[in-house]
């Protein structure tokens, strides 16, 4: 049973436009969220992260939102960059747990 | 630059050989490390956690005595593959938990591509 699912395989956008990606999880106990990029052959970095009391979070031009109603969060990148075209893994951790839970990743594209 | 770093970055070995890549962290202590697996177009699986001093926590369906994971200090943690089959081919990457400033948050290393033949 995945707990963290990333339902978009690929995204292809246009450079200067805006990337949308989208994670959905099922563990009502995940707390904090975290957005990782990953270049083939290379360990994931961390882009940025969420608290659950908070439903926005912005560093630069990625921007996170989270809405714990529906149990959904989204990485916003404004404006896209053909250097932001690497996997984007959602993950989720649950209080005190220390374990991380990815989605699948997302493979983003972006075209010059 | 680089806070987690991981060696060998390749290695290729024959069938029934055992293999040891090395997990550091480079500015920081880290209180937990963690080691994952990567198989093509797939998650990050998580294999195993541990902690300096104490014995490594293993998930559901790894083998411990074939993947030896020892944490010998706070900047250093190792996975031993031992007797190494094809199907162990695979991206093993780690990462370290620690806070360095204002985060705290897990670095992951640059990941070991091993092939077995």
């Amino acid at each position: 049973d995945q707990q963290v699912k990333q339902n978009s395989p690929s995204l292809s956008v246009q450079e200067g436009r805006i990337s949308i990606l989208n994670c959905d999880y099922t563990n009502s106990m995940f707390d904090y969220f975290l957005w990782y990029k990953k270049y083939p052959a290379e360990g994931p970095t961390f882009l940025i992260s969420i608290s659950s009391i908070k439903d926005k979070n912005e560093d630069g031009r990625f921007t996170v939102f989270l809405n714990k109603s529906a149990k959904h969060l989204s990485l916003h990148i404004v404006p896209s960059q053909p250097g932001d075209s690497a996997v984007y893994f959602c993950a989720a951790d649950q209080g005190g747990s220390e374990k991380l839970v990815f989605g699948k990743g997302t493979k983003l594209t972006v075209n010059p | 630059g680089a806070v987690v770093s991981q060696h060998p970055s390749w290695v290729i070995c024959k069938s029934g050989t055992s293999v040891k890549i090395e997990c550091r962290s480079l500015d920081f202590q880290a209180t937990t490390m963690f080691w994952y697996r990567q198989f093509p177009k797939q998650s990050l699986m998580l294999m195993a956690t541990s902690n300096e001093g104490s014995k490594a926590t293993y998930e559901q369906g790894v083998e411990k005595d074939k993947f030896l994971i020892n944490h010998a200090s706070l900047t250093l943690s190792t996975l031993t593959v031992t007797s190494a089959h094809p199907e162990d081919s695979s991206f093993y990457i780690c990462s370290a938990r620690g806070r360095r400033g204002a985060e705290d948050t897990q670095y992951f290393g640059p990941g070991t591509r091993l092939t077995v033949l």
